[in-house]
């Protein structure tokens, strides 16, 4: 079966210091995988996705990065958090197979910034 | 732009009673999909439903439905019967070039 693993579901980290949240999936092989961001009470912000190993696009500019440096492994870092980056992060893969789409999100990771 | 638009933030409905989210979404695509997602309390995104473009018919699940109007680009959330648990935010999501964009999402509340 496909599943998709998240972690850590917590995370309470003080300014300026590093990031880093690991996301992977089983189940299926050359997945897209995705970085989205939610804001307490919001929507769903894309950050990053990626349609192969080392293959990164950025769709808004920030303090944060992502690497994939495995198929079914990608990773959101940041070298020094800043309070603006709390939120609810969740990563996603997506294939097509027989030209229908699957989306499966991950159970997200809640980031606190102090 | 491929853009996906709420304009409900937030509905309310009575147990057992039936409640619509609206959704409209604006591409030049011919051929695509477009999601509902539900997100409870514990944030875990769920998919309710999926409708294909190409398909005429509306997509049921169970007490979910949509009403697809493809020339207006419309795609709405009828929920029936509403459970105190369809409680939650609701995204409408379509997806574009191997991204899957949103809207703001409604959130709904479900009375006993």
């Amino acid at each position: 079966s496909q599943t998709i693993h998240q972690w850590p579901a917590t995370l309470v980290q003080p300014v300026g210091s590093p990031l880093s949240l690991e996301c992977t999936v089983e189940g299926t092989s050359n997945p897209n995988l995705y970085w989205y961001r939610q804001a307490a009470g919001r929507g769903l912000q894309l950050l990053f996705y990626s349609v192969g190993i080392g293959q990164i696009s950025s769709e808004v500019p920030q303090n944060l990065s992502a690497s994939r440096p495995q198929d079914r492994q990608f990773i959101l870092s940041s070298k020094k958090l800043l309070l603006s980056d709390s939120g609810f992060y969740l990563c996603a893969w997506s294939v097509l197979v027989g030209g229908d789409y699957g989306y499966t999100f991950g159970s997200g990771t809640r980031l606190t910034v102090v | 732009a491929q853009t996906v638009t709420q304009s409900q933030p937030e509905m309310s409905v009575q147990e057992a009673e039936t409640v619509t989210l609206s959704c409209t979404y604006d591409t030049s695509e011919n051929n695509y999909y477009l999601f509902w997602y539900k997100q409870p309390p514990s944030r875990q995104m769920i998919l309710v439903i999926r409708q294909e473009a190409y398909k005429q018919q509306n997509a049921t699940e169970n007490r979910f439905s949509v009403n697809f109007q493809k020339a207006a680009k419309s795609f709405s959330l009828k929920i029936s019967d509403s459970q105190l648990g369809d409680t939650a935010m609701y995204f409408c999501a379509f997806p574009f070039t191997d991204k899957l964009i949103f809207g703001t999402g409604t959130r709904l509340q479900v009375f006993p």
